[in-house]
């Protein structure tokens, strides 16, 4: 098992400038999750799924959306960058919702100028 | 919204010393997940802690849940370099939601 994929791992934008992150398990996982992580603040839930066709919004989701067309994979959009957007974005997945761990994939380190 | 304390931020302990990172959560909740981050990786879960006095011990690291008191501990026995790392604990909200601290740099110093 490949486990949890990202692409790409290094991305810069200009402002203005939309991209997809991608993110993709090959473990079976209803639930995956996409956060951010700056310095000092942790990581932080941006947009969540807890299986196919069905997502919703976590702490931070303004300016970002995402779809959940298959259990595999779990885009995210950013639908114009924002320099506020710099981060380190990490995608994750676990089995179920509630008792399980996650398992992060290894993160893409977005610059926007 | 759910608010996830760690302390202390930052920890410089020399090898064979014992320490404790502690995890205060601003809610209810009896789900409680350790994660260690070493630079410039990723995250690995290291234990899930699913209920009240639950306890967990892997090699020189234990940690356990007092969902009364709202706090979650890791207890760090005879440090060693190769713990040298970023710990995060993670609480899950009613729902779907996670709310992650953020972070205790541990440096082991030999």
């Amino acid at each position: 098992n490949a486990g949890v994929t990202q692409t790409p791992k290094f991305q810069v934008l200009k402002t203005g400038q939309s991209m997809t992150l991608q993110c993709a398990q090959d473990m079976n996982h209803e639930y995956m999750s996409w956060y951010r992580q700056d310095p000092g603040m942790g990581l932080r839930l941006i947009h969540y799924s807890v299986g196919a066709g069905i997502t919703d919004q976590g702490e931070v989701p303004n300016g970002y959306n995402v779809s959940r067309s298959t259990t595999e994979d779990f885009p995210l959009r950013l639908l114009s960058a924002a320099p506020s957007q710099t981060s380190v974005y990490f995608c994750a997945s676990s089995y179920s919702v509630g008792y399980n761990e996650q398992f992060f994939g290894p993160g893409t380190r977005l610059t926007v100028l | 919204e759910l608010k996830v304390e760690q302390n202390p931020l930052f920890l410089s302990m020399q090898e064979g010393k014992n320490y404790t990172i502690y995890c205060n959560y601003s809610t209810t909740s009896d789900r409680l997940y350790w994660y260690r981050q070493d630079p410039g990786k990723s995250l690995e879960s290291l234990f899930v802690l699913l209920s009240n006095g639950a306890v967990k011990q892997e090699g020189r690291l234990m940690a356990s849940l007092d969902t009364k008191a709202r706090l979650s501990t890791l207890h760090i026995t005879a440090a060693v370099h190769d713990l040298s790392a970023t710990y995060f604990c993670a609480v899950q909200a009613t729902g779907n939601q996670f709310y992650f601290g953020t972070g205790t740099s541990l440096t082991v110093i030999p």
